[in-house]
């Protein structure tokens, strides 16, 4: 058991450009899922996976958000346009499917957008 | 949608003091209650949880109590030691396994264990 991976750890971006970030999970788990937090909150939902398919986004992912997870093991998460709003650490988590299976977090990437 | 209320938000204990951050939760639906330790530059780690056909769960010096009627969960401490030193976050979920997963994180509560 590795962990779950997020790739970059940080980025700076400037208002308007496009980021993309990568989650690798652990490798047993079959849903993924994306959180967002802000400084002095706790993590925020935003969307998950079950395999491949993308089955449950918050109404927080706006149509310049897109999540994907294309062959059902890592995943990207991709900012169009972004805004100085988005910036905050963006975290994935992994788990196994069924009951009461514990999330597993990543250490996140840190968007700063100037 | 469920809201889930977390308090202190800053709390200091003197090393080997006990301490408790109570959360409650508004959705009577909610039967997973998770508790996530973070420390800086790094993501929540699961600490412990407890579902909501059980009271009391421990694990070691942390334990963690439930109480259904009145919504409310509670995280209990002993013995603390500096390392115990983090961001600490409640969380609630109503996992009834068809599908939604959404868990609800309360604002955190900052324990600071002085030596």
């Amino acid at each position: 058991d590795t962990g779950v991976s997020q790739d970059p750890r940080h980025k700076i971006t400037k208002r308007g450009q496009n980021v993309t970030f990568r989650c690798d999970p652990i490798s047993e788990h079959n849903r993924l899922y994306w959180y967002r937090q802000t400084l002095g909150q706790g993590p925020e939902f935003l969307t998950y996976f079950q395999n491949e398919a993308q089955l449950e986004k918050s109404r927080l992912l706006s149509d310049r958000f897109s999540a994907e997870r294309p062959k059902g093991s890592f995943s990207t998460l991709e900012i169009q346009r972004t805004e100085q709003g988005d910036s905050a650490m963006y975290l994935c988590a992994s788990s196994r499917t069924g009951g009461g299976s514990p999330l597993h977090f990543g250490n996140g990437t840190r968007l700063t957008v100037t | 949608g469920e809201n889930v209320e977390q308090h202190p938000s800053t709390l200091s204990v003197q090393e080997g003091d006990s301490a408790v951050i109570k959360c409650t939760y508004s959705d009577s639906a909610s039967n997973y209650f998770p508790w996530y330790k973070q420390e800086l530059g790094k993501g929540p780690q699961l600490i412990i949880d407890i579902r909501s056909n059980v009271g009391e769960k421990k694990d070691q010096r942390i334990a963690v109590t439930l109480n259904k009627t009145a919504k409310h969960f509670s995280l209990h401490i002993t013995e603390t030691q500096p390392e115990d030193s983090a961001v600490y976050f409640c969380a609630a979920l109503e996992d009834s396994g068809a599908g939604s997963y959404q868990l609800t994180f309360g604002k955190g509560t900052k324990l600071s264990v002085i030596p």
